[in-house]
């Protein structure tokens, strides 16, 4: 059974700070993993994706890799704003899941002012 | 455009009550999916479904059924509300999985409270 992980739960920094979110995954035999972010009360919102085959994907100030080897993946935020106070969830798809997901618990992230 | 939009925003159940939350999409996705969140938790698949007429079970089906007679619409039915089946729900669409774009759209959730 594939089980995601992100560490930490909650993770509170200063405006302007580079930081990183991770997320690690049980069984490596993944098809893709995807990085949403979910603002409160709201739905998710996806910002990237990336197959079993990249290394990397990037838009903006965000970048994600992934290792699928040892099961981790981690969301990079350059130069962080109050705006990306959010709480991101990775989910991944497995090679024999079809099109089921399986989703981490998320980090409530804060950027302070 | 649109998106995703799911109503109602917000409901109050009963023990026992049954109800229908509507999902509808207008981006020509074929597939489809359910999702409840529990506070603090990931997200859990309830519901999916690959175009019209074909829907499957996810991991926590139990207590809620779906159909899919168009493109655009996939109905979640609570029947006999049960207290555990308070928390947000989420209906999201894709491309069908392994295109080159993949996202899943989400709807902005159902905040259901079963008393």
């Amino acid at each position: 059974k594939q089980e995601v992980t992100q560490i930490p739960a909650a993770l509170s920094v200063p405006e302007g700070e580079n930081l990183v979110l991770n997320c690690s995954f049980t069984d490596s035999a993944i098809y893709n993993l995807q990085w949403f972010r979910q603002d409160p009360g709201k739905g998710l919102t996806s910002l990237l994706l990336i197959q079993s085959s990249q290394r990397e994907q990037t838009s903006g100030r965000l970048n994600a890799s992934l290792d699928k080897s040892s099961g981790r993946s981690t969301l990079y935020i350059a130069a962080s704003q109050p705006g990306d106070s959010a709480t991101y969830l990775c989910a991944v798809r497995r090679e024999t899941s079809g099109s089921r997901l399986t989703f981490g618990e998320g980090t409530q992230l804060t950027v302070n002012p | 455009n649109a998106g995703v939009t799911q109503t109602p925003k917000f409901r109050i159940l009963k023990i026992g009550q049954s109800m229908t939350l509507q999902c509808t999409q207008d981006m020509n996705h074929n597939y489809m999916y359910w999702y409840r969140q529990d506070p603090g938790m990931g997200l859990k698949l309830i519901y999916y479904s690959v175009g019209a007429g074909i829907t499957d079970k996810g991991e926590v089906p139990n207590g809620y059924n779906v159909s899919r007679s168009t493109t655009e619409d996939f109905p979640l039915r609570l029947e006999l509300a049960a207290p555990s089946q308070t928390s947000v729900y989420f209906c999201a669409s894709s491309y069908p999985t392994g295109t080159e774009n993949e996202k899943l759209f989400f709807g902005s959730g159902t905040q259901l409270s079963v008393l």
